[in-house]
């Protein structure tokens, strides 16, 4: 079965801090992994995607399938980081992302 | 390009009332899904289309039906509303992996539904 678990809710952080939001997934084959954030009252929009290997407003994530993280990480967090962020599964063929419950980050000035 | 509409963006229902989400999307996208997001529960797969005239059920499918007649359009149905379907819906697309592309969804703006 496909699982993806964020272990935080919440996650507050002092401006200029680093920040890490953990992504832990479940699922037997090779997944694509995801990050997706929702800034306020906005649609959910794509931040990155693991096979792209890039960084997006300063964001990164690396797939460690040893341990089975996507964890998302920035090393200085800014105000307009405020939102809710979601990591996501896809498996193979044409199934449906798999969504975890997401994690609301509380950037403070 | 519009991208993914949805329609209405607020709605009060009844308790007992029915009433249908319309999705659209520009893209030529194969593939639509129905969300809902609730708090501290993520977003949760209603049900989902692969193409035309096909739909399959997600992880919280009771209490909606679905229809894909038209390859751009999705529409969520609720029959009778009840309380436990206040929530907010979010429509989104993709296009199919067959086609090449990874599976990226591009969301709606949401439709905030209250039931009383």
């Amino acid at each position: 079965a496909q699982r993806v678990t964020q272990p935080e809710k919440l996650l507050s952080v002092f401006k200029g801090a680093p920040v890490e939001l953990k992504c832990n997934y479940s699922y037997s084959g090779s997944p694509e992994l995801f990050w997706y954030v929702q800034y306020s009252r906005q649609r959910l929009q794509l931040l990155l995607r693991h096979i792209s290997r890039e960084s997006i407003k300063g964001f990164t994530a690396d797939l460690n399938k040893g341990e089975t993280s996507f964890h998302l990480k920035k090393p200085f967090a800014q105000e307009e980081d405020s939102a809710m962020y979601y990591c996501a599964l896809s498996g193979r063929g044409n199934t449906p992302l798999v969504f975890g419950k997401g994690t609301r980050l509380s950037v403070i000035a | 390009n519009a991208g993914v509409t949805q329609t209405p963006k607020f709605r009060v229902l009844k308790t007992g009332q029915s009433m249908t989400l319309l999705c659209a999307q520009d893209m030529n996208h194969e593939y639509m899904y129905w969300y809902r997001q609730d708090p501290g529960m993520g977003l949760r797969l209603i049900h989902y289309s692969v193409g035309e005239g096909t739909t399959a059920k997600g992880e919280v499918p009771d209490g909606y039906n679905v229809s894909r007649l038209k390859k751009q359009n999705f529409l969520l149905g609720l029959e009778s509303a009840a309380p436990s379907q206040t929530s907010v819906y979010f429509c989104a697309s993709s296009y199919s992996r067959l086609a090449g592309y990874y599976n990226e969804q591009f969301f709606g703006p949401g439709t905030r539904l209250t039931v009383l």
